[in-house]
């Protein structure tokens, strides 16, 4: 079952715009994960913020964290049109079953 | 190898026969995962491997779909008696397990059309 859920599904923004992604999740984490997909083959890992860590940045990625809601976001700054992809939140699960569990996935269009 | 590497790329197949779909990991990534990836949808969880074994096998569709690893290494995951309904592209990943959080690594992987 897919345990990340983010919103929205579909973002198409202009180039030099920010573009923020939301994902929600359900069960006790260990730390999230967010990665890239271009035309629906492998997945890239962008950045990982653990549960004990509230914000990440990583070039024109900023990442944050909300245990207690259970929510994470992504943030890409300056966007451009290289950027457009689909986006997705992971979770490891916390304890010793460190399941890895996508979410649905955002599709962002930059648009020169 | 430098990544991990899944085989074939592409597989077409007649409906009702079986397919193996082979993945290989990072060597020393104990954690291995597979997905399933219909056209713009999500990742949907099929099995994951610590080791050899297999903690979880609940995302599995049905009894058609089985999966091994071998040695720690190499996992193979079989569809038998395959229908129009399992064509997707199969993603496998793997990871090291490490106490502070560790990325997953994926294949580019399996597309498979059933006709």
């Amino acid at each position: 079952s897919q345990q990340g859920e983010e919103d929205p599904q579909a973002l198409s923004i202009q180039e030099g715009e920010n573009a923020t992604m939301n994902c929600s999740y359900k069960t006790s984490i260990n730390n999230l994960q967010w990665y890239r997909q271009n035309s629906g083959r492998g997945l890239v890992h962008l950045i990982l913020i653990r549960s004990n860590e509230r914000e990440k940045h990583s070039g024109r990625l900023r990442v944050t964290l909300d245990t207690s809601k259970k929510s994470s976001s992504l943030l890409i700054t300056a966007s451009r049109a290289a950027d457009t992809a689909s986006y997705f939140c992971a979770t490891v699960s916390s304890g010793s079953a460190r399941q890895l569990t996508f979410g649905s996935g955002t599709q962002l269009t930059v648009l020169p | 190898g430098a990544g991990v590497s899944q085989s074939p790329s592409n597989k077409v197949t007649e409906k009702g026969k079986d397919v193996e779909l082979r993945c290989d990991p990072i060597s020393g990534h104990t954690a291995l995962y597979w997905y399933r990836q219909s056209l713009g949808q999500g990742l949907e969880f099929l099995i994951y491997f610590q080791g050899n074994s297999a903690p979880d096998k609940s995302g599995l569709p049905s009894d058609r779909f089985s999966a091994e690893r071998t040695g720690g290494s190499v996992s193979t995951l079989t569809i038998q008696r395959t229908q129009q309904e399992d064509s997707a592209v199969y993603l496998c990943a793997s990871r090291a397990i490490g106490g502070g959080g560790t990325e997953a690594f994926f294949g580019q992987g399996t597309r498979l059309t059933v006709v």
